[in-house]
């Protein structure tokens, strides 16, 4: 099974409003993603954790806070966002290979996405 | 940093013939190549990938190549069906302990017509 769930599948919220986004994986893959995409457009990185530790955040603004709270479920909390920031956004997660000199990561899945409506 | 450029950006084909869509990269450290396929309204699917150590891969009506020396690879899928119509992203990444960074191309928007 390579199913990764996100919830909730649509959103609004308006430019005061506070919201979280979530994801879930029960695959035991312990890195995970968020990615932003905008229509018509590549899915663009936004963080990742490697192992509940944030390993890369792609000068995202602050109004994006993401949270991974176990190895299973991966937040993105959502503060005074601004209308350009409405767009689908995906969650993904990869499984560790632990190899003789180092970790790899595998293949990446993704899940269906929230939609987001910033008003 | 790595670049991924797509081609072509549209792509019309009739149902049964093959279909190619063609991906260069710039960063030669880069070793995996997967390829997504992406319906309106869901998520990008994983349906192939290749590692630098490998020149083709095929599973059932779809095959990727890889030309390292070039940076090229590519997504081949023969005798197309309607439900293959879909955006079809490349990417490139170089498997990193922290974590597996694509870099995506432009998209392709794959129509197979009746």
């Amino acid at each position: 099974d390579t199913e990764v769930t996100q919830t909730p599948k649509h959103l609004v919220m308006g430019m005061t409003n506070k919201k979280s986004l979530k994801c879930e994986q029960h695959m035991g893959h312990r890195a995970m993603y968020w990615y932003k995409q905008k229509a018509k457009k590549p899915p663009e990185l936004m963080f990742v954790y490697s192992y509940e530790k944030l390993s890369i955040n792609e000068s995202v603004p602050s109004r994006f806070s993401p949270e991974c709270p176990n190895s299973s479920l991966l937040n993105l909390h959502l503060h005074a966002l601004q209308p350009e920031d409405s767009a689908l956004y995906l969650c993904a997660s990869s499984q560790a290979r632990e190899g003789l000199a180092a970790r790899r990561w595998d293949e990446q899945y993704f899940g269906p996405g929230t939609r987001l409506t910033v008003t | 940093g790595e670049n991924v450029e797509q081609h072509p950006s549209t792509l019309s084909v009739q149902e049964g013939d093959s279909a190619v869509i063609k991906c260069t990269y710039s960063d030669s450290a880069s070793n995996y190549f997967p390829w997504y396929k992406q319906e309106l309204g869901k998520g990008p699917q994983l349906i192939i990938d290749i590692r630098s150590n490998v020149g083709e891969k095929k599973d059932q009506r779809i095959a990727v190549t890889l030309n390292k020396t070039a940076k090229h690879f590519s997504l081949h899928i023969t005798e197309t069906q309607p439900e293959d119509s879909a955006v079809y992203f490349c990417a490139a990444s170089r498997l990193t302990g922290g974590g597996n960074k694509l870099t995506f191309g432009t998209g392709t928007q794959l129509k197979v017509e009746l």
